[in-house]
């Protein structure tokens, strides 16, 4: 089974700040299926990035996911106050075995 | 959007059934996922169904007790969990696949606790 490691753990910002959040993983992520997820407080993770970089529909281009192979990385530009919240990155490719979430990272103010 | 239902307090060894009703897509058409979430902890996959349900996977952790089904007439998902763990204790999450466990559409969740 492929691990994913996210860190650091819990990252504290402030609006208008870069946030860069790192995924890691113990085996390469066969065609960049890797996918980052946002979790604001008491909410259902919402869908950011999929295939690594690219943006779900209606996410704001503050929001870039790049990486290949085994590391991975999530970069929110200017921080909002929106944006604080937990980040998830998921592998999810052809092989249920290897369909697994980081242990996700708390951006904080 | 997606509704789960079903959440409880059971008891270890007991079972229970979860069901998420989905609206305002097509449901027959999409793949669908049920994924878990210890309170404050990670998200980890727990299932997976085909829209026509020729194709079922399991994580590790649930395979031989948890069924997932559907039924494509009421729009509806369905996890009968079975030989209920305390570690099976988490927010369930019904949700639908853009592509295998990637979920574009997440329901709220419904809360299962396991506790004697």
């Amino acid at each position: 089974e492929s691990v994913l490691t996210q860190s650091p753990g819990t990252l504290s910002l402030s609006p208008g700040e870069r946030a860069t959040l790192s995924c890691r993983a113990s085996q390469s992520v066969r065609g960049n299926y890797l996918a980052w997820y946002q979790q604001r407080p008491g909410q259902s993770p919402r869908l950011l990035i999929s295939d690594a970089s690219s943006r779900a529909t209606g996410i704001p281009d503050r929001f870039n996911g790049s990486g290949s192979g085994t590391d991975f990385t999530l970069t929110i530009s200017r921080l909002e106050p929106e944006d604080f919240a937990v980040y998830h990155c998921q592998q999810y490719g052809s092989s249920p075995a290897t369909w697994t979430f980081g242990q996700g990272t708390k951006v904080e103010i | 959007q997606l509704v789960e239902s079903g959440g409880a307090l059971v008891q270890p060894g007991g079972s229970l059934r979860l069901s998420c009703a989905a609206s305002g897509f097509t449901f027959r058409n999409y793949e669908m996922n049920w994924v878990r979430q210890v309170p404050g902890k990670g998200l980890e996959w727990v299932s997976f169904m085909t829209g026509s349900g020729s194709l079922i996977y399991y994580g590790d952790s649930v395979r031989g007790r948890f069924t997932i089904s559907r039924d494509n007439v009421k729009n509806s998902l369905y996890l009968q969990m079975n030989s209920l763990r305390v570690e099976d204790t988490a927010v369930y999450y019904c949700a639908r696949a853009e592509a295998g466990s990637l979920c574009d559409l997440w329901g709220r969740g419904t809360l299962v606790t396991v506790s004697s």
